[in-house]
């Protein structure tokens, strides 16, 4: 059964970084797919915030270009978001997902304030 | 960007009865959706893909219609589990590819 799973602090102080950890189990994620970072805010609106792919190619949201960096860890079976400058306008439930198109798995999400 | 608007917010109805839930976006996205349902403290799931083609296990009383840039979720005789949270997702034009902005389904 694949399985992914999302782990990080929980509170960030703003102006600082925001990284989370993806934990894929299942499915070894250089076998194929896009693996993504994806944000829902308070009041819901979800936000797709980029991928990595199977062979390692990132993609962005244009609206956070310049803070995101997605990146992975193959021998561990992980991949990571690294978000920068971060405002309280970042807080958020974040989830990883598999990318086919359609979103087929999930993770359970992390919820991350951002606040002094 | 492909803007995704989703009708309605918040819908209440019966057992047993059939809702219809819309997305309509900015521009055709040739079936390039998915509907997904989500329950309160847990991630989403996803029940349709192709705009119409029904995800593995997804009861088939839920089901997708639509094109171009109209396009709809039925949920037939409502269940009690179907209470939740349903938002769509254009995946035909990235990036970035977009969701609608939910509705909450309740029970009368």
């Amino acid at each position: 059964e694949i399985q992914l799973q999302e782990s990080g602090p929980g509170l960030v102080k703003p102006s600082q970084s925001l990284s989370l950890t993806c934990s894929v189990t299942g499915y070894t994620i250089t076998s194929g797919y896009d693996w993504s970072w994806i944000r829902k805010f308070p009041g819901n609106k979800m936000e797709w915030m980029g991928y990595i792919s199977y062979s390692g190619s990132t993609n962005y949201n244009p609206s956070l270009k310049s803070r995101i960096s997605i990146t992975r860890d193959t021998s561990k079976n992980q991949f990571f978001l690294q978000l920068n400058s971060v405002t309280t306008e970042d807080t958020a439930t974040y989830y990883c997902a598999r990318y086919e198109g359609p979103i087929d798995y999930w993770g359970q999400g992390v919820m991350v304030t951002v606040s002094s | 960007d492909i803007q995704m608007t989703q009708s309605p917010a918040s819908l209440s109805a019966s057992l047993g009865e059939t809702v219809t839930i819309e997305c309509r976006a900015s521009e055709d996205i040739y079936n390039g959706l998915a509907w997904y349902q989500q329950k309160p403290g847990k991630s989403p799931q996803l029940l349709i893909y192709n705009a119409n083609s029904l995800h593995t296990g997804v009861p088939s009383r839920f089901s997708g219609s639509g094109s171009g840039t109209q396009y709809s979720l039925k949920i037939n005789s409502l269940q009690s589990e179907d209470v939740a949270s349903y938002f769509c997702q254009q995946y035909y034009d990235y990036p970035p590819w977009t969701f609608g902005g939910g509705t909450k389904l309740e029970l009368k």
